[in-house]
């Protein structure tokens, strides 16, 4: 069954950018999504189609996906960016996930 | 308002069953496929399932964690889906959401509050 790799952490300063990655054989080929999930919350989407940013989500946020890795940036991290972030990518009929990244904002 | 509500959730044995449902409203909720999706305590997200429209023959997939044991449908006119749980294992214990996928874009753009399921004895 299709996987995807994603670090268990990435720390960043406020104001920096953050990048956090995906991986998986040959991903450049799917379409590529990140949700945020803060704690006690549901997920929301932040990045779809792996570029693509829904209206109320921030311009510091943006993705890409070629070859075997997706990556979602936040330029300019703020404290309120904190959270968990998962990958997510289609496989024919099926659905997976990524084991979730925690960005921590210090 | 755009929204779903996930209701059904429960504290159930070893080897028991459950059905929880997702009422829909504020979209056009025939024309969407509806996914299931759960998260354990301090766990990631895992994709449980999925049932597609009736132009889409309301086809089924699911993971392989839970096919075979667990099914998914729903009622259009009652804008609500279903996940049935049979022969619940204490892995199965999470938190259950249920996820619009956009009729036209590959994305879980509606996301549910989640019921809590819990496999105990």
């Amino acid at each position: 069954s299709y996987e995807v790799t994603q670090p268990p952490s990435v720390s960043v300063s406020p104001g920096q950018t953050a990048s956090i990655t995906c991986s998986g054989d040959k991903l450049g080929d799917k379409y590529a999504c990140w949700y945020q999930q803060k704690p006690g919350q549901s997920p929301v989407v932040v990045i779809y189609q792996n570029t693509r940013r829904p209206s109320g989500i921030p311009e510091r946020f943006s993705g890409s996906n070629s070859g075997n890795t997706a990556t979602l940036t936040i330029s300019g991290t703020q404290a309120m960016d904190e959270a968990d972030y998962y990958c997510q990518a289609w496989d024919t009929s099926t659905v997976v996930f990524g084991g979730g990244t925690r960005l921590t904002v210090l | 308002e755009v929204q779903l509500v996930e209701s059904g959730g429960g504290l159930v044995q070893p080897g028991g069953s459950l059905k929880v449902s997702c009422a829909a409203s504020g979209f056009t909720f025939s024309g969407s496929a509806m996914h299931w999706v759960r998260q354990a305590s301090g766990k990631g997200l895992e994709w449980v399932g999925r049932i597609r429209s009736k132009g889409n023959s309301y086809a089924t997939a699911y993971g392989a964690s839970v096919k075979g044991r667990f099914t998914i449908s729903r009622d259009d006119s009652k804008n609500t889906a279903y996940l049935q749980m049979n022969s619940l294992k204490a892995e199965d214990t999470a938190m259950y959401y249920c996820t619009r996928h956009h009729p036209t874009d590959d994305v879980f753009d509606i996301w549910g509050q989640g019921t809590m399921v819990t496999v105990s004895s």
